[in-house]
């Protein structure tokens, strides 16, 4: 399975600030896709992205707050934009094969505490 | 109702004992199913991929997996210290062609050593 690297690992925000997260993927991939997991909870798809389109976007989840740079098949970002404590959480990137019924495989995720 | 349903656990076994984890879902189109493991601070790792009714061995895992019931389980054979992790259910939503997941809320398992 394809290598991701996301980065920060970790950090520390202060509230009303932004913070842009990459994910590094060794190898072409069609679909990216971005988690939220917050603490002591499963994971929520905040969006889907795919190289050359805007980002789709799960309900409960707005491209201001959040949004998504997918500008070529390795590599994408997310912003976490105008943070508050209630956006520490675990931010994870994963990708598939683009074949509908393949699983995905994750990076190491972020995690970010908002102060 | 939720899309994905797990026995919410947390579930402790002694080593060597068989550890079994349930999962139910809402979305009779849905094709895929994902068992992924979760070490605490760490992210998910796919351990299991079941795709047609019956059973599917790796190993020590067994997943199992009935469509009718909309039913997905996971067995751990004798299981071990470093199975102690949280288990996601993870199953596509939308049908054979569409590649979201939703994941269930984990089943904390601990291996008793």
């Amino acid at each position: 399975s394809a290598v991701i690297s996301q980065k920060p690992s970790r950090d520390i925000c202060q509230r009303g600030t932004s913070l842009t997260i990459q994910c590094q993927v060794d190898s072409q991939v069609t679909m990216m896709f971005w988690y939220r997991q917050q603490p002591g909870q499963s994971l929520t798809l905040i969006a889907t992205a795919n190289q050359g389109s805007e980002a789709t976007y799960e309900s409960g989840f707005v491209i201001d707050k959040f949004p998504i740079s997918r500008p070529n098949l390795t590599f994408s970002t997310l912003t976490v934009s105008n943070m508050s404590p209630e956006d520490s959480s675990i931010y994870l990137c994963s990708v598939d094969s683009g074949v509908g019924n393949q699983p995905q495989h994750f990076g190491d995720g972020t995690r970010l505490s908002i102060l | 109702q939720k899309e994905v349903e797990q026995n919410s656990g947390p579930l402790s076994v002694p080593e060597g004992a068989i550890a079994s984890l349930n999962c139910t879902y809402s979305d009779r189109g849905s094709q895929s199913f994902f068992w992924y493991r979760q070490y605490s601070g760490k992210s998910p790792e796919l351990i299991m991929s079941i795709y047609s009714n019956g059973d599917k061995e790796d190993g020590r895992f067994t997943a199992q997996l009935n469509k009718a019931s909309q039913y997905v389980s996971l067995l751990i054979r004798d299981s071990q210290p470093s199975d102690s992790a949280t288990y996601l259910c993870a199953v596509n939503i939308g049908g054979s062609n569409d590649y979201k997941l939703s994941f269930g809320a984990g089943t904390t398992v601990t291996v008793r050593a």
